[in-house]
């Protein structure tokens, strides 16, 4: 069975370091999405791709995080410079259908540990 | 935007016995509720989902119900085993491109 892929798995940094975060999604799926987890909460859209344009990025802090998706297939995340609070799992997320419609689900990868310290 | 609130945030039952968590949605527009368990540092994985159109949908041991009318879906458990220890979150989605989680379920099934 196909998976979303991410990597690193677990990212341990310095505050005011950057950090990068790299996701696959399942092969042919359109949209891609990046969300952050904060542990015992639910996840938090960040930012949300239909192939290599942005449809979404209202709660991306864009003062220190960016996305892009340049081929409209893979996808980095990156925050610079890291804050303690940016501790958090980064999911990746993608869906296959390019029009939406009830039942177009979203795929999680295994997502990223970050621990600022 | 959409807002969910999901109940109860922790939950623990015997083994056997049902468990039930619940979740609202404010905006009407949305029509699609997918359902995840998420087990300790594994990404979470849709378990059941419920279309505005139906009313319920059972696969084995799990159940979703859906009241469009006071916007709120439950996520029923019967029967419940050790496995299915994890947290729970409920969704809403309008139209299946949007997806606004709960903030999860706790459930602790003792054996």
């Amino acid at each position: 069975e196909a998976e979303v892929a991410q990597s690193p798995r677990y990212k341990i940094t310095e505050k005011s370091q950057a950090v990068a975060f790299w996701c696959d999604p399942i092969s042919g799926h359109a949209t891609l999405y990046w969300y952050r987890q904060i542990l015992g909460q639910g996840p938090e859209l960040l930012v949300q791709f239909q192939d290599e344009s942005v449809v979404d990025d209202s709660q991306l802090p864009k003062d220190r995080f960016s996305a892009e998706r340049l081929k409209g297939v893979d996808s980095t995340l990156k925050i610079q410079p890291a804050e303690l609070g940016d501790s958090a799992m980064y999911l990746c997320a993608s869906s296959p259908n390019r029009a939406p419609g009830p039942g177009n689900t979203i795929y999680f990868g295994e997502g990223s540990w970050l621990t600022v310290v | 935007g959409e807002n969910v609130e999901q109940h109860p945030s922790t939950l623990s039952v015997q083994e056997g016995d049902s468990a039930v968590i619940k979740c609202t949605y404010s905006d009407s527009a949305s029509n699609y509720f997918p359902w995840y368990k998420q087990e300790l540092g594994k990404r979470p994985q849709l378990i059941i989902d419920i279309r505005s159109n139906v009313g319920e949908k059972k696969d084995q041991r799990i159940a979703v119900t859906l009241n469009k009318t006071a916007k709120h879906f439950s996520l029923h458990i019967t029967e419940t085993q050790p496995e299915d220890s994890a947290v729970y979150f409920c969704a809403a989605s309008i139209t299946g491109n949007q997806f606004y989680f709960g903030t999860g379920t706790s459930l602790t099934v003792i054996p």
